[in-house]
């Protein structure tokens, strides 16, 4: 059972281009949505979160929307740069019983 | 500030062979976990903790053990190695304030093969 379904796969976008990466998830006990981005041979990272009481938030080029009655969300990456080439994910926490269940991931490739 | 720390690096194993991978955070976290990441799979939880003391199996626990002795320390156990614990296991924290959660610090990682 996979609580929270990730899309594309993989993305290439051009340099300058907006990225978007959805996700969907099925409980509703989920409060607490981040997106992580990894870089090969590295950790994840947190890169934004937001919680379901908003439904956008924005820090700089990176932005999440939220769809609370779709029980969905996604990532927009604005201005697109070849640095951005990395694996993202998203996530769903349940906080009262601290863990967080993630989606594939997204591999996104930026072309210069 | 060293975070999320994570040993070994690298690691192979024999089949049925035991091991402990340690991981230690300096960051007063209260909540820690471990997830492998294997192609095309994304993370998937083996076992977390949400304190000293506490610990609870996630979605992959089987074959692994945890305990959690301290708050800085969270060791995750391989019992006896099989080829399909092959893959990057990553430890985690986290943290509440004001009653609201704060995303994971996650390790550097720790590469297992067995062979």
């Amino acid at each position: 059972q996979q609580q929270v379904k990730q899309s594309p796969q993989s993305l290439i976008v051009q340099k300058g281009g907006i990225s978007i990466i959805n996700c969907a998830y099925e409980n509703t006990a989920f409060d607490y949505f981040p997106w992580y981005q990894q870089f090969p041979g590295k950790g994840p990272a947190l890169l934004i979160a937001i919680r379901p009481d908003v439904s956008e938030k924005k820090e700089g080029r990176f932005t999440i929307s939220f769809n609370k009655s779709a029980k969905q969300f996604s990532l927009h990456i604005m201005d697109s740069q070849p640095g951005d080439s990395a694996t993202y994910f998203c996530a769903a926490s349940n906080t009262n019983a601290g863990k967080s269940t993630f989606g594939d991931g997204t591999t996104l490739t930026v072309k210069p | 500030n060293a975070g999320v720390t994570q040993t070994p690096k690298f690691q192979v194993l024999k089949t049925g062979q035991s091991m402990t991978l340690q991981c230690a955070q300096d960051m007063n976290h209260e909540y820690m976990s471990w997830y492998r990441q294997d192609p095309g799979m994304g993370l998937r939880l083996i076992h977390y903790s949400v304190g000293a003391g506490i610990t609870d199996q996630g979605e992959v626990p089987n074959g692994y053990n945890v305990s959690r002795s301290t708050t800085e320390d969270f060791p995750l156990r391989l019992l006896s190695a099989a080829p399909s614990q092959t893959s990057v296991y990553f430890c985690a924290s986290s943290y509440y304030r004001d009653s609201l959660p704060y995303g994971y610090t996650f390790g550097s990682g720790t590469r297992l093969t067995v062979v």
